[in-house]
């Protein structure tokens, strides 16, 4: 079947503006991650939902992100405020339920601040 | 600060060898482990993965051992091919984010 999807696979926009990041996970699949990587380094998770439960948002390095979820379907990752900092391929990925799963990740959306 | 080592940035081979890409991590609550690949402009990709209770998976090329004890897992792809060159990633979980090493860049040489 298909893998997770992204969209838009490129952004650029300027600092200070906000940012719409859409995901649509592999059907089927209650869990739904975002990581993000900055240039030269690994991927950093930023939230993780699992089904209705409240989301971990342990991950989120400021009050600007936010994500949102639909059921077990689309979630999208929105950024306020966008400063140059934010720069990076933003990375979703899903699994079937979980816990010590495979992930399965998308392609990216590569988001540029100018 | 970086629970999850990959001290070489990059690795060359020549093809038909052994590649070998190591990885450390340091909390001792990971018990998951998973390597990934990535080409440039893609998502990255899962290969293998071990849990903690084993010390070996193997699948086909493709090998990863975990050493407990000195947490220190490594993957060996044997032998190794031109397509093989990509970023080859190192994941550890205690539940259910992964963190990431900084990847090792592998180009297999013809």
């Amino acid at each position: 079947g298909a893998g997770v999807s992204q969209s838009p696979s490129n952004k650029v926009t300027e600092k200070g503006k906000d940012v719409e990041l859409r995901c649509d996970p592999i059907s089927g699949h209650t869990a739904l991650y975002w990581y993000r990587q900055r240039l030269g380094q690994g991927l950093e998770f930023l939230i993780y939902f699992q089904g209705n439960s409240a989301p971990d948002k342990s991950g989120l390095p400021s009050d600007r992100f936010s994500a949102e979820r639909t059921g077990e379907s689309v979630s999208t990752l929105t950024i306020q405020r966008t400063q140059q900092e934010d720069s990076a391929v933003y990375l979703c990925a899903s699994s079937p339920r979980g816990l010590k799963e495979t992930q399965y990740f998308g392609p990216g959306t590569r988001l540029l601040v100018l | 600060d970086q629970q999850v080592k990959q001290n070489s940035p990059s690795l060359s081979v020549q093809e038909g060898r052994i590649s070998i890409l190591n990885c450390d991590y340091t909390n001792s609550m990971f018990d998951y482990f998973l390597w990934y690949k990535k080409y440039p402009a893609e998502g990255p990709t899962f290969l293998i993965s071990i849990s903690s209770i084993k010390d070996k998976n193997e699948d086909g090329r493709f090998t990863v051992f975990l050493n407990k004890s000195a947490k220190h897992l490594s993957l060996h792809i044997v032998p190794s091919q031109p397509g093989d060159s990509a970023v080859y990633f190192c994941a550890a979980s205690a539940g259910y984010a992964l963190n990431f090493g900084k990847g090792t860049s592998l180009l297999v040489t013809p």
